[in-house]
């Protein structure tokens, strides 16, 4: 059974980083049909893509977040990190991380997604 | 970065009858390769969002025939054959052309009138 579970501060201040943890299970982080994608939704609004890991340690980044983020991953621990730099009340959302699956030569589908986890930004 | 936009935003349906939700993008999805990277996601509440439909109109796994999915190049539309009390909530749509870039759609909420 495939799950993923994020983890992390469910409040943090302007100008602090944010650190996101993904538990996965039910998979492994090294197989090359696999890698975790981080997506973020502001309470009400729509969903925002972040950043891609795949098994051989490639990452993507989002092009206008790129410069804030860094995403790393511990296949013995099946944990991918997500950190984010530089927090502003803006980046308050619902963080989920997706399985995405190599589903044909240049496609990867998001077929299992943890529940998410809210982070709010605030002095 | 292409931009996607879906209409309506909203959606009121009774119960048993159809619905229908229009995404259209800033630019062709078609990809060098021939295909098009267009996906639907359903967002029920409080639950994350679940892949239905990828590359137009492939439903994926475990997901109702009721589901269908068709357009080219800029324009595409969901629809559902006969809505069902399961079936509200927010719709996306999500282009994967520029993979490892995805951008989404604004949203489309299906409530039942």
């Amino acid at each position: 059974q495939v799950t993923l579970k994020e983890s992390g501060p469910v409040l943090v201040k302007p100008t602090e980083t944010l650190t996101l943890t993904c538990t996965v299970s039910g998979f492994s982080l090294s197989n090359a049909r696999m890698g975790v994608s981080w997506i973020r939704q502001p309470p009400g609004k729509a969903l925002e893509w972040l950043a891609h890991i795949f098994s051989n340690d490639e990452k993507s980044y989002s092009t206008s977040l790129k410069s804030r983020l860094t995403i790393s991953k511990d296949t013995s621990k099946s944990q991918v990190v997500l950190t984010m730099t530089n927090m502003d009340p803006v980046d308050t959302a619902t963080y989920y991380c997706a399985r995405i699956l190599r589903w044909g030569f240049l496609e990867w589908l998001p077929d299992y997604w943890g529940q998410g986890t809210l982070v709010t930004v605030s002095s | 970065d292409i931009v996607m936009t879906q209409t309506p935003l909203s959606s009121p349906v009774t119960l048993g009858q159809p619905a229908s939700i229009s995404c259209r993008s800033s630019q062709s999805l078609v990809h060098s390769d021939g295909n098009t990277y267009l996906s639907w996601l359903q967002q029920r509440p409080g639950q994350p969002p679940r892949l239905l439909i990828y590359k137009i109109s492939n439903r994926f796994s475990g997901v109702p025939d009721r589901f269908s999915g068709s357009g080219a190049g800029t324009d595409f539309t969901l629809k559902i054959s006969r809505v069902e009390a399961e079936d509200v909530g927010v719709y996306y749509c999500m282009q994967a052309t520029q993979f490892p870039s995805w951008t989404f759609g604004q949203g489309t909420k299906v409530e039942i009138k």
